[in-house]
């Protein structure tokens, strides 16, 4: 069975431009996460996902968006990029239920110059 | 505010030795708590969940202790090997509230098992 699977797996932007990053969660999950790792840092919560609709957001600017699409998947946009911006940026997808674990994708390196 | 800490930021051990790794975590409500291990440059891994009415929970040479009161995890290595040099990072998952979904993530705790 397939894992989690992100897109692309490096992405170089300059300042000021968008960066789009894909996810496709593991078969059957309806919950997508995503998270920032800043380089030495911890990981930080962006946004949950579940059956479409945004169910919660880390302390992150509106510049940081995204999308679940039918299929589950899910995409995250980073518009008007600043060079704090530069990190791995990692998916999870789960089932929806309390406590349940959540499966890591192995992430999009962006890099802003 | 909500806080969880690893109580170190690295540990070194010698091979066949325990590693203890600690997580203290404060104003959450009763919740389910997970140990990830992580390697550099890649996507935490899964290892162990514990649930608040659990007191520990074994995994081959991993153990996981979850005390509500002192609101404390241990997380145990038995036997450790060079291969278990990671940085392992504990995660709290609410069971309610405005924080329902957010599975938030301590600093993590680079562990170096020396041969």
């Amino acid at each position: 069975e397939a894992g989690v699977t992100q897109s692309p797996t490096h992405l170089i932007k300059t300042r000021g431009q968008q960066a789009t990053l894909r996810c496709s969660p593991i078969s059957g999950h309806t919950s997508v996460y995503w998270y920032q790792q800043a380089l030495g840092l911890g990981l930080q919560f962006l946004l949950w996902y579940d059956e479409g609709e945004e169910r919660n957001r880390g302390n992150f600017p509106p510049r940081f968006s995204g999308r679940q699409f039918p299929n589950y998947s899910s995409e995250l946009n980073v518009n008007a990029l600043e060079l704090e911006d530069s990190a791995l940026y990692l998916c999870a997808s789960s089932f929806l239920e309390r406590g349940n674990t959540i499966y890591f994708g192995e992430g999009s390196w962006l890099t802003v110059v | 505010s909500q806080k969880i800490e690893q109580n170190s930021e690295a540990l070194n051990i010698q091979e066949g030795k325990t590693a203890t790794l600690t997580c203290n975590y404060t104003n959450y409500s009763p919740a389910y708590l997970q140990w990830y291990r992580q390697d550099p440059g890649r996507g935490p891994v899964f290892l162990l969940l514990i649930r608040e009415n659990e007191k520990e929970k074994r995994k081959e040479r991993l153990k996981v202790t979850f005390d509500t009161t002192l609101k404390q995890s241990l997380f145990h290595i038995t036997a450790s090997q060079p291969a278990d040099s990671a940085t392992y990072l504990c995660a709290l998952r609410p069971t309610g509230g405005t924080s329902y979904g957010k599975l938030t993530f301590g600093q993590g705790t680079i562990l170096t098992v020396h041969p």
